[in-house]
């Protein structure tokens, strides 16, 4: 079975910029949520989707982010503009067990670096 | 809010046994979970306690002791395969995960 799927990989972009990164959940799956990870804050919870309805995105960090989910297949996470303090690795996950599930599933990842 | 406590590095030696630790504070726990990342790679799940007591699954155990607030990750006979990164992570009710900072594991022959 296909696991969460992420791109790009890898994006280089110049301050100002639109940001988009993509992410397919695992087929079935009923929660999906991004995170972002950097050496100082570790793994952070930006925003979380149950039946692709956003819950909680507490942890956006600014109006500069945001985030939709049209279809159970299918979300992104958009910032606009960018700035250099938003180079992170940017994870997508799903669950099938909703917000509450002991086990969730990473996408290898989108690495942003703003220059 | 919540907080959880992990050391950031542990060295071992390969054959070796090696705990990290995670203590953690958070109202409305359910359950403790561990998470290995490789540099460069997503995190993939371990184990889940969400009672006291030890939970096996080959060369790795965890446990939990809710009274203490405090679990471990146990890794036993070490391999090099093994250095990554280790994290806790608390399940409250109906909410997501929420992570630590990681334990940066170094297996040295």
């Amino acid at each position: 079975d296909a696991g969460v799927i992420q791109s790009p990989r890898h994006e280089v972009t110049e301050m100002g910029q639109e940001v988009t990164l993509r992410c397919k959940p695992i087929s079935g799956h009923n929660s999906l949520f991004w995170y972002r990870q950097t050496m100082m804050r570790g793994l952070e919870l930006l925003i979380y989707f149950n039946n692709n309805v956003p819950i909680d995105d507490s942890g956006m960090p600014e109006d500069r982010f945001s985030a939709k989910m049209p279809n159970a297949s299918f979300s992104t996470l958009k910032i606009q503009p960018s700035e250099p303090r938003d180079s992170a690795v940017y994870f997508c996950a799903s669950s099938p067990q909703g917000s509450s599930g002991n086990t969730i599933y990473f996408g290898e990842g989108s690495w942003l670096t703003v220059v | 809010g919540q907080s959880l406590e992990q050391p950031s590095e542990v060295t071992a030696v390969e054959g070796a046994i090696v705990q990290i630790n995670c203590t953690y504070q958070t109202s409305g726990f359910y359950g403790l979970s561990w998470y290995q990342q490789h540099d460069g790679g997503a995190p993939t799940f371990l184990s889940y306690n969400g009672l006291d007591g030890l939970e096996e699954t080959g060369r790795f155990s965890s446990f939990l002791s809710r009274s203490d607030s405090y679990g471990y990750l146990l890794l036993q006979e070490l391999q090099m395969k093994d250095s990554a990164s280790y994290f806790c992570a608390v399940r409250r009710g109906n909410t997501p995960l929420v992570f630590g900072k990681g334990t940066r594991l170094s297996v040295i022959a």
